[in-house]
């Protein structure tokens, strides 16, 4: 089985600086992880992910993640915000049968 | 590559009433989820198919729900009869054979059951 906790429930941060969303993921299985972003009222839009390749992941928008087997983190960053990052986002994890395991999500603000 | 495509995009029924959504998975995807999203659950996995065939549904809240992909192009997922509680948004997703790489999602139907 497999799981993910997002950390914080909402982020704030003011435009230019960096943004932190921290997850923490159990998984039985070498996993595959996932962040995706949900914009007000639109679908899930994948940022980026791993899967057993380079630790450090570079997603779209200047988004980028690492991945920390000792510490089952996959961490999402970028190192200045935007007004359009403000969405919300989800950690997840997926098993060997593809299944996807979802995380509560964060919300992000971004103020001017 | 036109994406998942999900229709309606919104629906609004009444009570007691058959709602059917349907989606049309990313062609050469083997397979494909139906996902439900409210504020006090989030994300829930419905059902999904793998090469056509229901592999699990135990996320299928009770009979009134229903899927079906009669081919490797078209999925239904139908409510009958229709509750207010079931006002959510529903989504589709395909992945191809690999998995590793993501799901690709639609755009999401919203319904509305008054």
């Amino acid at each position: 089985a497999q799981s993910v906790t997002q950390l914080d429930s909402h982020v704030s941060v003011s435009e230019g600086t960096p943004v932190l969303l921290r997850c923490n993921y159990s998984s039985s299985y070498s996993p595959s992880l996932f962040w995706y972003v949900q914009h007000p009222n639109k679908g899930l839009q994948l940022l980026l992910k791993y899967t057993s390749a380079a630790t450090l992941v570079k997603g779209i928008n200047g988004f980028e993640a690492e991945f920390k087997k000792s510490e089952t983190s996959f961490h999402l960053t970028k190192p200045s915000a935007h007004m359009s990052d403000a969405a919300e986002y989800f950690c997840v994890v997926s098993g060997p049968d593809y299944k996807l395991s979802f995380g509560a999500g964060t919300t992000v603000t971004v103020r001017a | 590559d036109a994406g998942v495509i999900q229709s309606p995009r919104h629906e609004v029924t009444e009570m007691g009433q058959e709602v059917t959504l349907r989606c049309k998975p990313i062609s050469g995807h083997n397979s494909l989820f139906w996902y439900r999203q409210t504020m006090m659950r989030g994300l829930e996995l419905l059902i999904y198919f793998n090469n056509n065939v229901p592999i699990d549904d135990s996320g299928m809240p009770e009979d009134r729900f229903s899927a079906k992909m009669p081919n490797a192009s078209f999925s239904t997922l139908k409510i009958q009869p229709s509750e207010p509680r079931d006002s959510a948004v529903y989504f589709c997703a395909s992945t191809p054979p690999a998995g590793g790489y993501g799901y690709t999602f639609g755009s999401g139907t919203r319904l509305t059951v008054v």
